[in-house]
């Protein structure tokens, strides 16, 4: 099994602010990660594949960095719809896993 | 366009049985990897297993394995989660979740099992 290291498990920031969330592997994955955001109530919205990989439709204030066993989230302006709760997610080998999520707060 | 349409909202009994779906459309059902993840109350993702529905290759998380049943029907295009005896603990929101690597989540089904 991989575990997977997100930290912090909470950030408080302000609209406007550059923020990041980490993750990290007990193994190297390559760059089989993807990013999440979760809404209370809501599915969880894919944000980013394959460590950098933007999906269609999400704003370019996000990116993702990272290979091996290291990755990175950067919400380069934060909005108030970002507010939320977020995953990382390997899928390098099974079982495929989550890292424990971060929430972000209103500073 | 890539849709995964799961089954409704459950309200079981603890002891009783239970199978959700997941119906997939808009792809090729059997060429990705369908899963599925609990969201217990106010918790994080757990993925539970995985199935490839092109020859039924199914691989279950070390917690889950025995306590739920993942499979598949292709001629469908679904995707079912299966309890034989269902516990309160496994009162939760589950996902299925297609692909790999741009992932296509499912709406969810809420299960809710109280005496």
């Amino acid at each position: 099994v991989i575990w997977m290291t997100q930290s912090p498990s909470l950030l408080s920031a302000s609209t406007g602010d550059r923020v990041t969330i980490s993750c990290r592997m007990s193994q190297g994955i390559s760059s089989y990660l993807a990013w999440y955001q979760q809404k209370p109530g809501k599915a969880p919205e894919l944000l980013i594949y394959a460590a950098s990989t933007l999906q269609s439709g999400v704003p370019s204030r996000f990116s993702g960095s990272g290979s091996g066993t290291d990755f990175t989230l950067t919400i380069s302006c934060l909005q108030s719809e970002d507010f939320a709760t977020y995953y990382c997610q390997q899928y390098y080998s099974f079982p495929w896993t989550f890292g424990q999520g971060t929430k972000v707060e209103i500073k | 366009e890539v849709q995964l349409v799961q089954s409704g909202a459950e309200v079981k009994k603890p002891g009783e049985s239970l199978k959700i779906s997941c119906k997939g459309s808009g792809y090729s059902f059997t060429s990705y990897w369908i899963g599925w993840v609990r969201q217990m109350p106010g918790k994080g993702l757990e993925w539970m297993g995985i199935i490839y529905p092109g020859d039924s290759d199914t691989r279950y998380s070390p917690s889950f394995q025995g306590q739920v049943t993942i499979s598949a029907d292709k001629s469908i295009s679904t995707a079912y989660l299966q309890w034989s005896s269902l516990k309160a603990s496994d009162t939760a929101m589950y996902y299925c979740v297609y692909g790999s690597g741009s992932f296509v989540w499912g709406q969810g089904t809420m299960v809710t099992v109280s005496s």
